[in-house]
């Protein structure tokens, strides 16, 4: 399978614990994009990366959220002291190129704080 | 500001119709792409075509067609006899030349329901 991969696709934890999600993209797109997405809603922007470098966060990705992108392969994207309002699903995307190129989608990370 | 308007919260059609899907935007740039996607069950979202904001022309994909109406901010989505396979979210979303067009504003969403 060559498309976007997360891992785990479910993940339930208590609150206060600290998760981390992992993104493993298309082999050689030089784009990452992490979303977010609660019920019912679109998908929200969080954060992106050219190679390694993380280019822009948005507000959403308040100090509790983490993301790297190590030699720019596969991302991670850690939540620490989780709330319960960070229930969503994570979805991670990836694209080749410059400019407005179409992003290919994981399935996602359904996260769960109870 | 970005945004994008989906005012079909859920539309529900028996095999073979046809549906019109809308999309509405705004957007202060003149340049500026226009998105839609699939969203299965299965939760991964699946790309279905890019316009970009010069390109009014209206395109033609086997029974997927799209009428983009710069007049009046719309990028509506047309499927010609519709399939029980269509059944899904469609999301409509814009990106805009001060993010370098790398931000995917989405809108809501609207969920077909396609039945035999």
């Amino acid at each position: 399978d060559t498309g976007v991969s997360q891992d785990p696709r479910h993940k339930i934890t208590k609150r206060g614990q600290n998760v981390t999600f992992r993104c493993d993209p298309i082999s050689e797109h030089n784009r990452l994009y992490w979303y977010r997405q609660t019920l019912g809603q679109g998908p929200e922007f969080l954060t992106y990366f050219q190679n390694e470098a993380q280019l822009e966060k948005s507000r959403l990705l308040s100090d509790r959220f983490s993301a790297e992108r190590p030699k720019g392969s596969f991302s991670t994207l850690e939540i620490q002291r989780t709330e319960q309002g960070d229930s969503a699903m994570y979805l991670c995307a990836s694209s080749f190129g410059e400019g407005a190129t179409e992003a290919f989608f994981g399935q996602g990370t359904r996260l769960t704080v109870v | 500001a970005q945004k994008v308007t989906q005012a079909q919260t859920e539309i529900s059609v028996v095999e073979k119709e046809d549906v019109t899907l809308d999309c509405v935007y705004e957007t202060r740039d003149t340049t500026y792409y226009l998105f839609w996607y699939k969203q299965p069950p299965s939760g991964e979202l699946v790309f279905l075509i890019r316009r970009n904001s010069f390109d009014e022309q209206n395109e033609i994909s086997g029974r997927y067609s799209w009428n983009f109406q710069k007049s009046t901010s719309s990028f509506n989505f047309t499927i010609t006899a519709s399939q029980v396979v269509d059944s899904a979210v469609y999301f409509c979303a814009l990106s805009e030349p001060f993010t370098g067009f790398q931000k995917l504003v989405f809108g809501t969403g609207t969920r077909l329901l396609v039945s035999p």
